[in-house]
């Protein structure tokens, strides 16, 4: 059974410091993994989906990468912003056939100005 | 551009009454899915349809039933509510298939059990 668990559940930075947030999985057969944001109150926001066949992908200041062969996932966010005040989740496959997501807990990011 | 649209926003019962949570997406996808958030467990899969016609249990389903009425919506009962189940659930969908994985999510329903 897939398990997704995420260090650490909480963490506080100053405006524009660069910071990473991880995510490890207990099935190596993993073949996609994807990261959301939750604002407070609201619904998820996917924000970086990786396949297998990929190392890493890009969308503005942040950086996913996915290392099957050490059950590792990384969410790397530069130059951070109070903006950026969220809670990030990773997911990954519930079942081999990847008909639905499972979530880790989240890290809680506060980004201070 | 609604997306995935949640009814109702807010509900509360009592112990014992039924209920069904709506789901409706207009993007055309074919697998709906719905989860439940509660704090320090994280978000949990309830059930999920993977296409029009098919459903399964997901990590947390007993006390839950769904429908998948037609492509576009996705129903969740809870035929007799225990406090348990307060929490806050989220639909949401994808289309099928590898590498089209990405889930876009309702803005939830926040569910007290009395």
């Amino acid at each position: 059974k897939q398990e997704v668990t995420q260090i650490p559940a909480a963490l506080s930075v100053p405006e524009g410091e660069n910071l990473v947030l991880n995510c490890s999985f207990t099935d190596s057969a993993i073949y996609n993994l994807q990261w959301f944001r939750q604002d407070p109150g609201k619904g998820l926001t996917s924000l970086l989906l990786i396949q297998s066949s990929q190392r890493e992908q890009t969308s503005g200041r942040l950086n996913a990468s996915l290392d099957k062969s050490s059950g590792r996932s990384t969410l790397y966010i530069a130059a951070s912003q109070p903006g950026d005040s969220a809670t990030y989740l990773c997911a990954g496959p519930f079942n081999q056939a990847g008909t639905a997501l499972i979530f880790g807990k989240g890290t809680t990011l506060s980004v201070s100005s | 551009n609604a997306g995935v649209t949640q009814t109702p926003k807010f509900q509360v019962l009592k112990t014992g009454q039924s209920m069904t949570l709506q789901c409706a997406q207009d993007m055309n996808h074919n697998s709906m899915y719905w989860y439940r958030q509660d704090p320090g467990m994280g978000l949990r899969l309830i059930y999920y349809s993977a296409s029009e016609g098919t459903t399964d249990k997901g990590e947390v389903p007993n006390g839950y039933n769904v429908s998948r009425l037609n492509k576009r919506e996705f129903s969740l009962r809870l035929e007799s509510a225990a406090p348990s189940q307060t929490s806050v659930y989220f639909c949401a969908s994808s289309e099928a298939g590898r590498g089209h994985e990405k889930l876009f999510f309702g803005s939830g329903t926040q569910l007290s059990v009395l």
